[in-house]
């Protein structure tokens, strides 16, 4: 079946510009996270969704960066005024229920900020 | 706050050897932890877990163990061939706390 899908795959984009990405989950995952992943660096997590509860915000790293989830299923992270240290490949994935359930990443998108 | 420390950042093997990586997290309440394979160019993609009410795992070439006193599991690859060459991470969390920590990453060159 189809996995993750995310778009769009590279974004290049001015400092100060807004950028939205965009997150397709597996379909009937209830979990989706996105992540942060610097070059040659971990993954860092931003947010989690999980059916209808608040979303856990705790990982995102400033006021700039906000997501919403329509529908329980598409995602869309969006980062205002854009700063070069933005620059990264933003994951997202989505699981059955919980992170202890298997997460499925899809190829991220690769985030440019000039 | 949880944390995850994985080594070594890189490592080389030769064809045909083993090749472990090492993993100690800080939360004592963590009880799954996932590992991750990621190629160039694509998402992290999981190749085998464990939860705390084992203490080692295996699925063909590939082993984890967990050492749940120490807060230490390991990643164990035998008969390394050219395409297991990826990055690898492992990652920590609770159960029904809903995010995993990741390690830093360990880039695995096997060499034919």
């Amino acid at each position: 079946g189809a996995g993750v899908s995310q778009s769009p795959s590279n974004k290049v984009t001015e400092k100060g510009k807004d950028v939205e990405l965009r997150c397709d989950p597996i379909s009937g995952h209830t979990a989706l996270y996105w992540y942060r992943q610097s070059l040659g660096q971990g993954l860092e997590f931003l947010i989690y969704f999980q059916g209808n509860s608040a979303p856990d915000k705790s990982g995102l790293p400033s006021d700039r960066f906000s997501a919403e989830r329509t529908g329980g299923s598409v995602s869309t992270l969006t980062i205002q005024r854009t700063q070069q240290e933005d620059s990264a490949v933003y994951l997202c994935a989505s699981s059955l229920s919980s992170s202890t359930d298997t997460q499925y990443f899809g190829p991220g998108t690769r985030l440019t900020v000039l | 706050g949880e944390n995850v420390e994985q080594h070594p950042s890189t490592l080389s093997v030769q064809e045909g050897d083993s090749a472990v990586i090492k993993c100690t997290y800080s939360d004592s309440a963590s009880n799954y932890f996932p590992w991750y394979k990621q190629e160039l160019g694509k998402g992290p993609q999981l190749i085998i877990d464990i939860r705390s009410n084992v203490g080692e795992k295996k699925d063909q070439r590939i082993a984890v163990t967990l050492n749940k006193t120490a807060k230490h599991f390991s990643l164990h690859i035998t008969e390394t061939q050219p395409e297991d060459s990826a990055v690898y991470f492992c990652a920590a969390s609770r159960i029904n706390t809903d995010k995993l920590i990741f390690g830093t990453g360990t880039r695995l060159q096997v060499f034919p």
